[in-house]
């Protein structure tokens, strides 16, 4: 029951670097996100899709790209890091409209931007 | 646009105390309201949920009602255990306005003590 995972679990980077969060899901779920978590403030939305080849802008969508080219992976890329990037990052999927429905969560990926 | 507020934590608790934690929330629409609860290391998983008005939801000895007139959405315990000691989250999602979004509060932490 692998559920939500998400790679890397840790990352450092220096200001201006390139990286992709993988989050990948086998509940043959349509609809997933990403946030990030940062003290007190909760979670904020990034972006997400409601289905495979789709994506929409989140809360605080600026210097992030994410692809949905399989429905399994949702995938979000940080072009140039900055160290406002900084944050816990957290991947979500849902079988349903989250409305009733449930959001699934993986265990979050720790990104350090120096 | 929608919000929700928490009370503010860290909320420290002797094992076996009654356990509130307010959350109110402002919507457009008619959401459906959550309580996540996150254990530490750990991604974020649903508590429970109501989706109408008057609505309770109830699991693991916690419980919330859904109270429109007043925008609220308390969580209570009646006999916490070091166990419950992990993040809450209130979080809401709206039918009118953002229909496959979850927007979170900022969460409370809580401390339950032997």
């Amino acid at each position: 029951n692998a559920g939500v995972t998400q790679t890397p679990k840790f990352r450092v980077l220096k200001t201006g670097q390139s990286m992709t969060l993988l989050c990948a899901q086998d509940m043959n779920h349509e609809y997933m996100y990403w946030y990030r978590q940062d003290p007190g403030m909760g979670l904020r939305l990034i972006h997400y899709s409601v289905g495979e080849g789709t994506t929409a802008k989140g809360e605080v969508p600026d210097g992030y790209n994410v692809s949905r080219l399989k429905k399994q992976n949702f995938l979000l890329g940080l072009e140039s890091a900055a160290p406002s990037q900084t944050s816990v990052y957290f991947c979500a999927s849902a079988l349903t409209r989250v409305n009733t429905g449930e959001l699934f969560f993986g265990e979050g990926s720790r990104l350090t931007v120096l | 646009g929608d919000s929700v507020t928490q009370m503010e934590g860290p909320v420290t608790l002797s094992e076996e105390a009654f356990l509130t934690i307010n959350c109110t929330y402002t919507a457009t629409g008619y959401p459906s309201l959550f309580w996540y609860v996150q254990y530490p290391g750990e991604g974020l998983q649903l508590l429970l949920k109501a989706t109408k008005a008057d609505d309770k939801g109830s699991n693991k000895g916690f419980e919330a009602t859904y109270r429109k007139e007043t925008t609220s959405f308390h969580l209570e315990k009646g006999s916490v255990q070091v166990s419950d000691s992990a993040v809450y989250f209130c979080a809401l999602s709206d039918r009118g306005t953002s229909y496959d979004k979850v927007i979170f509060g900022p969460g409370t932490s809580l401390s339950v003590i032997p």
